[in-house]
């Protein structure tokens, strides 16, 4: 079985300032990951996912991650914190047995704050 | 093209009621799944169907809970006899058919049980 640890349940930034979010990961087999971010009162938007092609992985609004498979981590970064990036974050990942047709399995999520 | 559609939105229930959840698909997509996101916890998998088919059920609960995708129509998840525990958000993301790993989630429906 896989799992997926956020650590921080809270991250405070300053606006301009560099984001990282920590994801590590447990699995057995090797893992497709993914980050999705969830604006209050909404569902879940895809910011970039890993399926074991490049291991330094770019999504939309300028973030990225890294899989490293030696620290089983896959932390999520962008240069420049925004504004509008205030929101919670949740790393996921699936072990893709039925082609990456399965159920994801969900970090508990960490809750970005932008000061200004 | 339309993205994941769910309704309603917000549900109310007293206990005891039944509550019936919907979901359409992106178009073209025919691999459906719902989670459950209860406050302070994460996202949690619930089932995850294909087309008349329920594929994995494993994260369902044995009872009160069931879930269908027909050949026509939007997948329910429907809940019987609710109590204040089933209070939550309720999501469904979609997929497409093959050689594609990530889900495209819906809004949520919010149930609040009375």
């Amino acid at each position: 079985a896989q799992s997926v640890t956020q650590l921080g349940s809270h991250v405070s930034v300053s606006e301009g300032a560099l984001v990282l979010l920590r994801c590590n990961y447990s699995s057995s087999v090797p893992p497709y990951l993914f980050w999705y971010v969830q604006y209050p009162n909404q569902g879940l938007q895809l910011l970039l996912k890993y399926t074991s092609a490049a291991t330094l992985v770019k999504g939309i609004n300028g973030f990225e991650a890294e899989f490293k498979k030696s620290e089983t981590s896959f932390h999520l970064t962008k240069p420049s914190a925004h504004m509008s990036d205030a929101a919670e974050y949740f790393c996921a990942v699936s072990v893709g047995s039925g082609g990456g047709a399965d159920g994801l399995t969900f970090g508990k999520g960490t809750h970005l704050i932008i000061q200004p | 093209n339309a993205g994941v559609m769910q309704n309603p939105r917000h549900l109310v229930r007293r206990r005891g009621q039944e509550a019936r959840l919907r979901c359409s698909p992106m178009k073209g997509h025919s691999h459906v799944y719902w989670y459950r996101q209860l406050p302070e916890e994460g996202l949690k998998f619930m089932v995850y169907l294909q087309k008349e088919n329920i594929i994995d059920e494993s994260g369902m609960p044995k009872e009160r809970f069931s879930a269908e995708f027909p050949k026509e129509g939007p997948s329910i998840l429907r809940i019987q006899q609710v109590v204040r525990g089933d209070s939550a958000a309720y999501f469904c993301a979609s997929s497409p058919l093959q050689g594609s790993y990530e889900q495209y989630f819906g809004p949520g429906t919010r149930l609040t049980v009375t």
